[in-house]
């Protein structure tokens, strides 16, 4: 499969626990982004990814988030001490001209 | 600041009509591209067109066309003689710049979704 793969794709945890995804992009693509989308609204951008180099990050990337993507090929997103309010899909997408995204990894958050 | 609006929040129709989706856009920049995705109950965004805001002929694919009025800041979709296969939540987007000022970054309409009745 050469599209972008996300995992896990479901995640249930209680609040205050730590959660990571994983996404592996798409194998020749620099760019890589991480999206968040809740129920009834559109993907959210979250930060971006060129290479190893995180460029950009929305201000609804919390300090409680983080992003990295060591060597430039898979990307992980941590949430630590989750929250109700972050329960929602988390997509991750790769591009070189359109954005190629995967099936989200859902989180819920009890 | 960019923004993209999708007055329609649910369209349904019967299987055969046409049916088209309405998309609004702001943006300050001159160079910007355009977007359509569809994401079906699966929940995948699969990718349908990307326009440049220098290209405004209307685009044709299958039973799927484009009007693009950069006058009206609109780019709307058009299924014609719709299918059950259709119906899924459809999202426009957009993207500044060009070339190495353009990030990738997609701001996303909060989405149509279109259920197409048998």
């Amino acid at each position: 499969d050469t599209g972008v793969s996300q995992d896990p794709r479901h995640k249930i945890t209680k609040r205050g626990q730590n959660v990571t995804f994983r996404c592996d992009p798409i194998s020749e693509h620099n760019r890589l982004y991480w999206y968040r989308q809740t129920l009834g609204q559109g993907p959210e951008f979250l930060t971006y990814f060129q290479n190893e180099a995180q460029l950009e990050k929305s201000r609804l990337l919390s300090d409680r988030f983080s992003a990295e993507r060591p060597k430039g090929s898979f990307s992980t997103l941590e949430i630590q001490r989750t929250e109700q309010g972050d329960s929602a899909m988390y997509l991750c997408a790769s591009n070189t001209g359109e954005l190629f995204f995967g099936e989200g990894s859902r989180l819920t958050v009890l | 600041a960019q923004k993209v609006t999708q007055a329609q929040t649910e369209i349904s129709v019967v299987e055969k009509e046409d049916v088209t989706l309405d998309c609004v856009y702001e943006t300050r920049d001159t160079t910007y591209y355009l977007f359509w995705y569809k994401q079906p109950p699966s929940g995948e965004l699969v990718f349908l067109i990307r326009r440049n805001s220098f290209d405004e002929q209307n685009e044709i694919s299958g039973r799927y066309s484009w009007n693009f009025q950069k006058s009206t800041s609109s780019f709307n979709f058009t299924i014609t003689a719709s299918q059950v296969v259709d119906s899924a939540v459809y999202f426009c987007a957009l993207s500044e710049g060009f070339g190495s000022s353009n990030t990738g970054k997609l701001i996303f309409g909060q989405g149509t979704t279109l259920q197409v009745k048998p």
